[in-house]
C-alpha cells in the first residue's frame, strides 16, 4: 500500500538557518504530494503541493520538488523564522490503476520544527 | 469564510463509555473525511463521505465506531464504548471532490482531543 516517510526528528534551527526535511514515498501510479503545517493550537493547514513529476510547489518561501526518480518530495526553505516553528507533515494522494484519485490522503509521521531567535 | 467546525475540543472519559463527536464542513464541500491522529503520528483515515454515501469506511473499527452523515452535511462520529486505545485527535477535513480532475485540497477542522481514562 502506499506510505509516507519523513526525516527523524525533532528539527532545531536558528532564526535565517537554511531548512531541508526530508519526505520519501511509495506509491503506485502517480501520486500528488502535499506538505501540510500544524501550528501549535491550530489545524493542519496546506502548505504547498504538487500533482505531476518535476512540478515545484512553493508557498511562503518553502519549496518542495516532485522526484519521481528518487521518489522524493523534500522540503526546503533558505531562511526560516521563529514563525515557522510547528509540525510539517508530507502526505500524498494515491490513484488506482485507472488513474483515479483514491479522495484520501496518507501522511508521514510528522517533522517538529523549532527555531530559535 | 468559515472552516471546518469541530465541537467539542476536548473530551475526557473513562473506559466503557462512549462519546460523539460532530463536524460540520465548508459550505458546498460534498466530501468529507474524519481521520484519527496518535501522537507523534500522521493521521490516518478512518472514514471518507461523498455527499452522504461513505465511500471508504474500510479503516473504521466498526465494531465499536459508527459514523453518519445525514443530509449529506453535518457529520457525527461516535465510539461506544470507549476503550484506552482510542485517546487520539479526531480530525474533521472536507473538500470539493474533483474526481478523474484530480486530488483536491483538504481543509482541517481543529480536530477534538479524546482522553479515555
Amino acid at each position: 500500500g502506499d506510505s509516507v516517510t519523513q526525516m527523524e526528528g525533532p528539527v532545531t534551527l536558528s532564526e535565517e538557518a537554511c531548512l531541508t526535511i526530508n519526505c520519501t514515498y511509495t506509491a503506485t501510479g502517480y501520486p500528488s504530494l502535499f506538505w501540510y503545517v500544524q501550528y501549535p493550537g491550530e489545524g493542519l493547514q496546506l502548505l504547498l503541493k504538487a500533482t505531476k513529476a518535476d512540478d515545484k510547489g512553493s508557498n511562503k518561501g518553502f519549496e518542495a520538488t516532485y522526484r519521481k526518480e528518487t521518489t522524493s518530495f523534500h522540503l526546503e526553505k533558505g531562511s526560516v523564522q521563529v514563525s515557522d516553528s510547528a509540525v510539517y507533515f508530507c502526505a500524498l494522494s494515491g490513484v488506482n490503476a485507472g488513474g483515479t484519485s483514491y479522495g484520501k490522503l496518507t501522511f508521514g509521521q510528522g517533522t517538529i520544527l523549532t527555531v530559535h531567535p | 469564510e468559515a472552516g471546518v467546525v469541530q465541537s467539542p475540543r476536548y473530551k475526557i472519559i473513562e473506559k466503557k463509555q462512549p462519546v460523539a463527536f460532530w463536524c460540520n464542513p465548508i459550505s458546498g464541500h460534498n466530501t468529507l473525511y474524519w481521520y484519527r491522529q496518535n501522537l507523534g503520528q500522521g493521521p490516518e483515515l478512518l472514514i471518507r463521505y461523498e455527499n452522504e454515501e461513505a465511500v471508504d469506511d474500510s479503516q473504521l473499527p466498526k465494531d465499536r465506531f459508527s459514523a453518519e452523515r445525514l443530509k449529506g452535511v453535518d457529520s457525527t462520529l461516535k465510539i461506544q464504548p470507549a476503550e484506552l486505545g482510542d485517546s487520539a485527535v479526531y480530525l474533521c477535513a472536507s473538500s470539493l471532490y474533483q474526481g478523474l480532475a484530480g486530488p483536491n485540497e483538504q481543509f482541517f477542522g481543529p480536530g477534538t482531543r479524546l482522553t479515555v481514562l
